[in-house]
């Protein structure tokens, strides 16, 4: 199994819409976890963090379960420029990242 | 100002060649990491280096890839006898020094592009 599980997607959503991406870990003793969003050919960059119980920024939610391990990003309204990579990332504790491969995104117009 | 920065941005050489790719992290960060990205994966852990050594280097796929950063700043992660499967794109990123259980953020490099023909 791997550390960090997500649906590659892609998701292809219109305009407007809700959309909502999980991530699976294996390690029930990562502390701390991330979303990172990834354009295509470009770095990828913090979108979120997700410390304790979940955190929301204008658009989005961020939460997280610990009783299931899992994380997951809520996206409103969905703008066409929401289209990306969407990675989980999962602190382990020992200095290390692991990403998942990523779920795809494509708002339509 | 400045990011990350890596050179070259792509490199195509030569089965069997040896390569060098470069990372310049953000000025002040004491941690560097090193990535490789596949198509349609995430990153995948390299080596992280804490200073000028390196912490961890479980992710160095065999002993052809090593890296170094001998002054606590910029790094280079060298291949040798490069295989066609070396094919990906390295990704550096540097952060603040982080704790065991309190990460910083980590800003990403553009990335060098590596082609083994």
């Amino acid at each position: 199994r791997k550390e960090v599980e997500q649906d590659p997607g892609p998701f292809n959503v219109p305009e407007g819409a809700t959309v909502a991406f999980n991530c699976t870990y294996s390690n029930s003793a990562s502390q701390s976890f991330f979303w990172y969003r990834q354009d295509c050919r470009k770095e990828p960059k913090l979108l979120m963090s997700v410390y304790s119980s979940g955190n929301e920024d204008g658009r989005f939610t961020a939460q997280l379960n610990r009783a299931s391990q899992y994380i997951s990003l809520l996206i409103r309204d969905s703008k066409l420029s929401d289209s990306a990579t969407y990675l989980c990332v999962v602190y382990s504790g020992t200095y290390k990242y692991i990403f998942g491969t990523g779920t795809r995104l494509k708002v339509l117009a | 100002g400045a990011g990350v920065s890596q050179t070259p941005s792509n490199k195509v050489t030569e089965k069997g060649k040896y390569v060098e790719l470069r990372c310049d992290p953000i000025s002040g960060h004491t941690a560097l990491y090193w990535y490789r990205q596949s198509l349609g994966q995430g990153p995948e852990f390299l080596i992280y280096f804490q200073g000028t050594g390196a912490a961890d280097d479980s992710g160095l796929p065999n002993d052809r890839f090593f890296a170094v950063r001998p002054e606590g700043s910029v790094s280079t992660l060298k291949i040798q006898r490069t295989e066609r499967g070396d094919s990906a794109v390295y990704l550096c990123a540097s952060s603040l020094n982080p704790g065991r259980n309190r990460p910083n953020e980590q800003f990403f490099g553009p990335g060098t592009r590596l082609t083994v023909l």
